[in-house]
């Protein structure tokens, strides 16, 4: 089974500061994907990033971080020098190649965390 | 910017009520998704269309009927639904399902706010 972790329900933080999301996985499968994921109050999922399992490099996009370790099963999410811009609800996914008799749903949602970034 | 549209933004419906949300997509996506969100958790998977086809359903109620006519569209008719089916409806695409997995990207629309009085 496939699952993803994300312990903090809700950060806050004053506009400026670094904050990192943090993402725990689960999955028996050698190649799989991660995917994070941007939900403002809209409410459309923003698609961020996709790794998979075999890329174990740091990726920078902007003010976005990503660190992927897989001795940890972790890929965590920082940004930086944060926005108001950037309060949403970000989520984290697993999605696995699985086994050809395994049927059923294979791109697992973590719970998300809701991150505000007050003024 | 989004190439996944989806209509209407809102939607009111009483239980008695036939509807149906609407979902485009411009990216020659083969692959189509219908999720459910309610307030505060993540998004549940429906279902799954790939090549037209319906691939997966994930034991959702009868009262949601999904129709896909053509590559690009994607619909899910509602009927006699409950309060509790009161959610925000997402539809995503991607560039294909192999079998019944899929590893690629998936890009969502923006929503449906439906409400079930």
């Amino acid at each position: 089974a496939q699952k993803v972790t994300q312990a903090q329900t809700e950060i806050s933080v004053v506009e400026k500061e670094d904050v990192t999301l943090d993402c725990v996985y689960e999955t028996r499968d050698t190649t799989y994907y991660l995917f994070w994921y941007k939900q403002p109050p809209s409410g459309e999922l923003v698609f961020l990033i996709r790794r998979n399992s075999f890329d174990e490099q740091n990726e920078i996009s902007g003010r976005y971080s990503w660190n992927f370790q897989k001795s940890t099963s972790s890929f965590n999410f920082t940004i930086t020098a944060s926005q108001v811009v950037d309060s949403a609800v970000y989520f984290c996914a697993l999605s696995a190649q699985g086994s050809r008799d395994n049927y059923g749903q294979n791109f697992v949602f973590g719970p998300g965390t809701r991150l505000s970034v007050l003024p | 910017d989004t190439e996944v549209t989806q209509t209407p933004k809102h939607l009111v419906m009483g239980m008695t009520n036939k509807k149906s949300l609407k979902c485009e997509q411009h990216m020659g996506h083969r692959a189509m998704y219908w999720y459910k969100q309610k307030a505060k958790k993540p998004p549940e998977l429906m279902f799954v269309y790939s090549y037209e086809k319906l691939s997966i359903n994930e034991s959702v109620p009868s009262r949601f009927s999904p129709e896909c006519p053509n590559s690009s569209l994607l619909n899910l008719h509602l009927h006699a639904l409950q309060p509790e089916d009161s959610a925000l409806y997402l539809c995503a695409s991607s560039q294909e399902v192999r079998g019944p997995y899929s590893t690629d990207t998936q890009y969502f629309g923006p929503g449906t706010r439906l409400t079930v009085l």
